[in-house]
């Protein structure tokens, strides 16, 4: 089954300060997704990748795919205390079913 | 919009009790999940169907059953609760259209202690 790692764990930065949290998966991606989760909280749908090289924003927050290192990243610019949460990446499996597979999640906080 | 509901938001039951966990959606998704999410160890998936009437497992479906009656409900149902299955529960749904399709729309989770 494919399993996917994520690094750090937890992170603890400054506001304004700039982060980056990555994925990486033991199998090929086929599709790489990121979702934020407030604190007791459902998850909340970010960006989804698709292709090799692909890279996406959404507000201060970019993704990155690396396909052949099986492999995306997240960066946070200027950081906002609104940043702060848990961060999982999702890989989509070879059926149609959209099942995915999550990481461990990162726990971001972001302090004043 | 209401999106997706799940009910309850928190329930504590005793070893060997049965409940069901509640999950509707209004989206007109034919794609439905159940996560479970244990403290450190990210979600994992319990069981998913991809219409009315149709069920599947998921990782970890041992100690649950579901059924599909409608494309709106997805009802999740703890048989013999164990102290192990003391998670918080999302349900998920989807459009299911296209092959990539992984933006799931979540409830707000159900929170389970099992004593």
């Amino acid at each position: 089954s494919q399993e996917l790692e994520q690094s750090p764990q937890s992170l603890i930065v400054q506001e304004g300060k700039n982060l980056t949290i990555n994925c990486t998966s033991s199998k090929t991606l086929y599709g790489l997704y990121w979702y934020k989760q407030k604190y007791g909280e459902g998850l909340i749908f970010l960006m989804m990748l698709q292709k090799g090289g692909e890279e996406k924003s959404h507000e201060k927050i970019t993704a990155k795919l690396d396909e052949k290192k099986q492999q995306s990243s997240l960066h946070i610019t200027a950081s906002q205390p609104s940043h702060a949460g848990i961060y999982l990446c999702g890989a989509a499996g070879t059926g149609t079913a959209s099942k995915l597979t999550f990481g461990t999640g990162t726990r971001l906080q972001v302090t004043l | 919009n209401a999106g997706v509901t799940q009910t309850p938001k928190f329930r504590i039951l005793k070893i060997g009790q049965s409940m069901t966990l509640q999950c509707a959606q209004d989206m007109n998704h034919n794609y439905m999940y159940w996560y479970r999410q244990d403290p450190g160890m990210g979600l994992k998936l319990i069981y998913y169907s991809v219409g009315a009437g149709i069920t599947d497992k998921g990782e970890v479906p041992n100690g649950y059953n579901v059924s599909r009656s409608t494309t709106e409900d997805f009802p999740l149902r703890l048989e013999l609760a164990a102290p192990s299955q003391t998670s918080v529960y999302f349900c998920a749904s989807s459009s299911g259209r296209g092959r990539y399709t992984g933006e799931l729309f979540f409830g707000e989770g159900s929170r389970l202690t099992v004593l």
